[in-house]
Order: structure tokens, then sequence, then C-alpha cells
């Protein structure tokens, strides 16, 4: 069964502390894999997009990287205004245009 | 306006109201989305619109009830619904079939049914 996970739940840092969000997906046919950062009671704010495996992308504090079966969001130095829930989500060849989305990691970066 | 709006961003009804949701998009894009996110649950595809045809119904109850006049525009109308309904509906464009591309989505519309 396809699916897509993600760890840890919920990750407290320091500021400045860096650490790695997984999601994890299990999939026949990756098409993309997207980034998302979402704030309580918005909408999810698009972030990156990977489509294969070895690519990698940056932006600010972080960056993600893809494998066949796991992508990684890296967070260098995180700031307060870092802390959000961090949705990834794929789509396959198969899913026509559905997007598969994992259930977060809830981030919390402290001063 | 750029984006995707939505409204009302809050709304509260009772089960036997009758309300709609709407979503208008400012990108250009052919396709267009309802997702419902609940509380402690991954974001679930409701439907989906290319050229304001629908493509796809992931099963949901009749009581939902979408509505897409042009490729800018999603109503989600609502009837009848339950407590279990309760959930923040998220809409969301992309540039449609035959394209990989990212979801860009609205605040969101915070329902609660009483």
């Amino acid at each position: 069964e396809d699916q897509v996970t993600q760890s840890p739940e919920a990750l407290r840092l320091q500021e400045g502390e860096s650490s790695s969000l997984n999601c994890s997906y299990t999939v026949s046919g990756l098409r993309g894999l997207f980034w998302y950062r979402q704030d309580p009671g918005k909408g999810p704010e698009f972030l990156f997009t990977l489509y294969s495996a070895g690519e990698e992308k940056e932006k600010e504090r972080l960056k993600a990287t893809l494998t066949k079966k796991e992508s990684f969001l890296h967070i260098t130095a995180p700031k307060p205004e870092d802390s959000a829930t961090y949705l990834c989500a794929v789509q396959a060849y198969n899913y026509g245009q559905n997007f598969v989305f994992g259930p977060g990691t809830r981030l919390s970066v402290l001063p | 306006e750029t984006g995707v709006t939505q409204t009302p961003r809050h709304l509260v009804m009772g089960m036997t109201n009758k309300k709609s949701l709407k979503c208008e998009q400012h990108l250009g894009h052919n396709a267009m989305y309802w997702y419902k996110q609940s509380a402690k649950k991954p974001l679930e595809l409701m439907f989906v619109y290319n050229f304001k045809e629908q493509t796809e119904n992931n099963s949901v109850p009749s009581r939902f009830s979408p509505e897409c006049p042009n490729s800018s525009h999603l109503f989600l109308h609502l009837h009848t619904l339950q407590p279990e309904d309760s959930a923040l509906y998220l809409c969301a464009s992309s540039r449609g079939l035959g394209n990989t591309g990212e979801l860009f989505f609205g605040e969101g519309s915070r329902l609660t049914v009483l």
C-alpha cells in the first residue's frame, strides 16, 4: 500500500540547533515529492519540489534532499520564526492528480 | 488580489443548515482542489477539477457538493453536515493535467458543525 510517513511527530530545538526532518514514502512511480510549511490556522505554503533521487534544493536555512525511499528537510541554525508544521507530499504516476500527504512534523524553535 | 483566496475564513453551522465555501485563484491555473484537514490526520483529497470538469471524487459523502463554474472559481456546498465534518477545508490550485507542479493553497475555511 502506498503511504507517506514523517518523523519525528514533534521536534523542539533551541535557536541555532540544527536538525533534520524525515519523510519516508512507499510509492510506485514517484512523480514528485513536495515540502510545505503550515502555520497554525493557515493553509500550507509551498517550499520545495524534488523529482529524482540525488536532487537537492535550498532556501535560506532549509535544504531538502531526496533518495529512492525518503526525503530529508535539513534545518540549519533555526530561528523561532521557523516554528511551524512541515508537511511532505508525494505525487505518483498512478495517482492521477492526487497528492498524498504525510501527517507532518511539528517544529518548535525556542529562543 | 493574488494567489488563492477562500471565504469565509470561519463558519459555524447547525446540522440542518445549508452553507457554501468559496474559493478563487488568481494564478492562471487549470486545476482546482478541495482538501479536508482534520486534527491529527493528514490532508485528505476530496475533489479535483480540471478546466472546470470534475476529474476526481475521493468517495466523499453527498452532503458535500462541489461546483466549478470556471477555472478560477470553486465552491463547496454543504448541507445536513455531521459534527465529525468539523475541520479545516483547504482549496488549492495547480497547473493541471499533465503537469507535475506544486499545489498552491488558500488560507482555509475553518468549519464547525454543532
